[in-house]
């Protein structure tokens, strides 16, 4: 099947620092990549739309200045979350589907999971 | 009201028993239906896709859809310890990927 890897798995940063967090499509093209947002025991949050070669849609109450979304190849969507504070302390997951179908069927990379001292 | 509607009140069965699961949505324009499954630490993982209304089945997972009561199951025969996990229902319309989740239900199967 589809599979999509994201690295790093997980990282540990000091506040004010910036982390990225890359997610490939290793088998399959993806012109459009998912990030999301999960907190503890609650359901994924859509945080943007990763589309190849143009800007990211983010969703309402997501700041784009801080996180930053570059999706420069059919493979590769890059989620840089800037000047980190605790508070964005979470676990990021990413998710694509196979280029030119719109039938809901996504694969989900393994999570990277932020921890901002 | 939100989109897609899941109790999420943990569940726990003894080994061997069924476990049901469902979800209820308020967008008639949803037409994919799936269930996928998340262990603690790790990204969901595809279980079950559904288009349209009918049952799909798939060794010991039944995934139902009935669209006229906007009412969507997913079965677990003969669950085991290993199908300990979160299960999360989602579904999307035509012509985008963008999925609505349900909360998740936490299902943990005792031996």
């Amino acid at each position: 099947g589809a599979v999509v890897s994201q690295h790093p798995s997980w990282v540990i940063c000091k506040s004010g620092t910036s982390v990225k967090i890359e997610c490939r499509s290793l088998d399959f093209q993806a012109t459009t990549m998912f990030w999301y947002r999960q907190f503890p025991k609650q359901s994924l949050m859509l945080m943007a739309t990763s589309n190849e070669g143009s800007k990211a849609t983010y969703e309402q109450g997501v700041e784009k200045d801080k996180f930053l979304i570059n999706h420069a190849s059919l493979t590769l969507s890059t989620l840089t979350v800037t000047s980190a504070h605790p508070e964005d302390s979470s676990f990021y997951i990413c998710s694509a589907g196979l280029a030119g179908r719109n039938t809901g069927e996504l694969f989900f990379g393994e999570g990277s999971r932020l921890t901002v001292l | 009201q939100k989109e897609v509607e899941q109790d999420p009140g943990p569940l726990s069965v003894p080994e061997g028993a069924i476990v049901s699961l469902n979800c209820t949505y308020s967008n008639s324009a949803f037409q994919y239906f799936m269930w996928y499954r998340q262990y603690s630490r790790k990204g969901p993982e595809l279980l079950m896709y559904t288009y349209s209304s009918g049952n799909k089945e798939d060794g010991r997972f039944t995934a139902q859809v009935d669209k006229s009561s906007k009412y969507i199951s997913l079965f677990i025969r003969d669950s085991q310890p290993s199908d300990s996990a979160t299960y999360l229902c989602a579904m999307s319309a035509p012509g985008n990927n963008r999925l609505a989740f349900g909360k998740g239900n936490q299902v943990v199967v005792i031996p």
